[in-house]
């Protein structure tokens, strides 16, 4: 099974809408942290916003909100007033593995979102 | 704002060639990764690296696959004899911990191409 899951298809949004990318994950860890990367065009990836498994409260950075739904396994990134630079891949990630761990980042295909003008 | 360097930005190699990958991690990091990154498909990891020595490794990092932290700053990943196969953007982050909260913060990457 996919650890995280992305299955939108290419997103698009008017600018200064607001945007909700879709990621589940899979684990059995009890102890887990969630990511999310953007990857503009140019190949470089931005950290965006962290989730942590036992954090009671959704992530917000900025304009990014994190809509963490633990039962259901979902971790969707929510962009507020989205910007002509937020064009971009999103990628999902997962951390498993609590203190004293040394965990890599699983990855899931990422989701290209346009923002139209 | 303090950033993983890498360098060559883009590296072109004839295929059997040995090639290293370079990164400067954040200074006061101490877990160190590599990813890779084929065109158009997801980052998929290498491995990972702590205390000098390898923490754990993808079954991608076959022998062909080194890492060394040969000094204070530097972090290389080795491939000893290229494949076609072996081009991809390859990532290096650094973390100042290894779980919770702490991102992992990833370099620009270099682009391999193997000719």
């Amino acid at each position: 099974a996919q650890k995280i899951t992305q299955t939108q298809p290419g997103m698009f949004v008017q600018e200064k809408e607001a945007v909700t990318l879709d990621c589940t994950y899979d684990t059995s860890d009890q102890s887990y942290g969630l990511f999310w990367y953007k990857q503009p065009s140019s190949g470089e990836m931005i950290f965006l916003i962290y989730q942590g498994s036992y954090d009671e409260q959704n992530a917000t950075e900025g304009r990014y909100s994190l809509n963490f739904q633990k039962a259901r396994k979902s971790a969707n990134l929510v962009i507020s007033a989205s910007q002509l630079g937020d064009s971009a891949m999103y990628f999902c990630a997962m951390r498993e593995g609590g203190a004293g761990a040394n965990s890599k980042l699983t990855f899931g295909k990422g989701i290209t979102l346009s923002v139209r003008p | 704002e303090p950033e993983v360097t890498q360098t060559p930005s883009h590296q072109v190699t004839q295929m059997g060639q040995e090639v290293i990958l370079r990164c400067v991690p954040i200074s006061n990091h101490l877990y160190f990764y590599w990813y890779r990154q084929i065109l158009g498909q997801k980052v998929e990891f290498l491995v990972s690296f702590y205390n000098n020595e390898i923490s754990e490794k993808s079954e991608i990092f076959d022998d062909q696959f080194s890492v060394e932290r040969p000094d204070g700053s530097n972090f290389t990943l080795k491939i000893r004899s290229t494949k076609l196969e072996d081009s991809a953007m390859y990532f290096c982050a650094s973390s100042g911990q290894g779980w919770g909260n702490q991102p992992q913060h990833f370099g620009d990457g270099t682009r391999l191409s193997i000719l």
